[in-house]
């Protein structure tokens, strides 16, 4: 398998624009997360979804950003209007099963994408 | 939400020694993940491990979880061990929910 894929890899835009981020998990995940990194606040956790339905979004910064998942192997994560201090890296990362859930046996590691550059000038 | 400590901040070998990493967290964990963020800024899974002991080559991880820890040791140190090492837990109902910490900076030199 590719692992997970992320594009753009990098993606430069001014201060208003929308920005799209793309993300394709592994295949057969049914689990999908958008986590953001920064140096003031490290690896934060945007939003998640478990088979296509979002989770829980109370990471989202605000109403500016928003996620989808229309299908198994497709999600965006959508700003607008983009702000500087949107700037940050962001990460797109699969799972298989619910994680630690106690009456699963199979519980998988978490697979980081390699990331979105997002610069907001 | 459950905290999570990691210890050092920073840590400096030469290539060949030994490390240990710790990751302390406040409260009982469901889901104990490390990861390596290498230099150019992927970041690779090492182990879940909520508990116990798990070796990868070179790598071993211990979580206790009663006492609310964890340790990643690195045995021979190669410059390609150089990253941030990261320590990720969830717990209760938030099972999907990693917080991480704030990383052990490490760098190997030749």
């Amino acid at each position: 398998d590719a692992g997970v894929i992320q594009s753009p890899r990098h993606e430069v835009t001014e201060m208003g624009q929308e920005v799209t981020l793309r993300c394709k998990p592994i295949s057969g995940h049914d689990y999908l997360f958008w986590y953001r990194q920064t140096m003031m606040r490290g690896l934060e956790l945007l939003i998640y979804f478990n088979n296509n339905v979002p989770i829980d979004d109370s990471g989202m910064p605000e109403d500016r950003f928003s996620a989808k998942m229309p299908n198994a192997s497709f999600s965006t994560l959508k700003i607008q209007p983009s702000e500087p201090r949107d700037s940050a890296v962001y990460f797109c990362a699969s799972a298989f099963g619910p994680l630690g859930a106690a009456l699963f046996l199979k519980r998988e590691k978490l697979f980081f994408g390699s990331g979105t550059q997002l610069s907001v000038l | 939400g459950i905290q999570v400590e990691q210890s050092p901040p920073d840590l400096i070998l030469q290539e060949g020694a030994n490390s240990t990493l710790r990751c302390n967290f406040s409260d009982s964990v469901n889901n104990l993940q490390w990861f390596h963020q290498n230099p150019w800024g992927q970041l690779i899974n090492l182990f879940y491990i909520p508990s116990g002991t798990k070796q990868n080559g070179r790598l071993s991880a211990t979580t206790v979880a009663t006492e609310r820890y964890s340790l990643l040791y690195i045995s021979s140190s190669q410059t390609t061990d150089s990253g941030v090492y990261f320590c990720a837990v969830s717990g209760g109902t938030s099972y999907g929910k990693l917080t991480f910490g704030q990383g052990t900076i490490l760098t190997v030199h030749p």
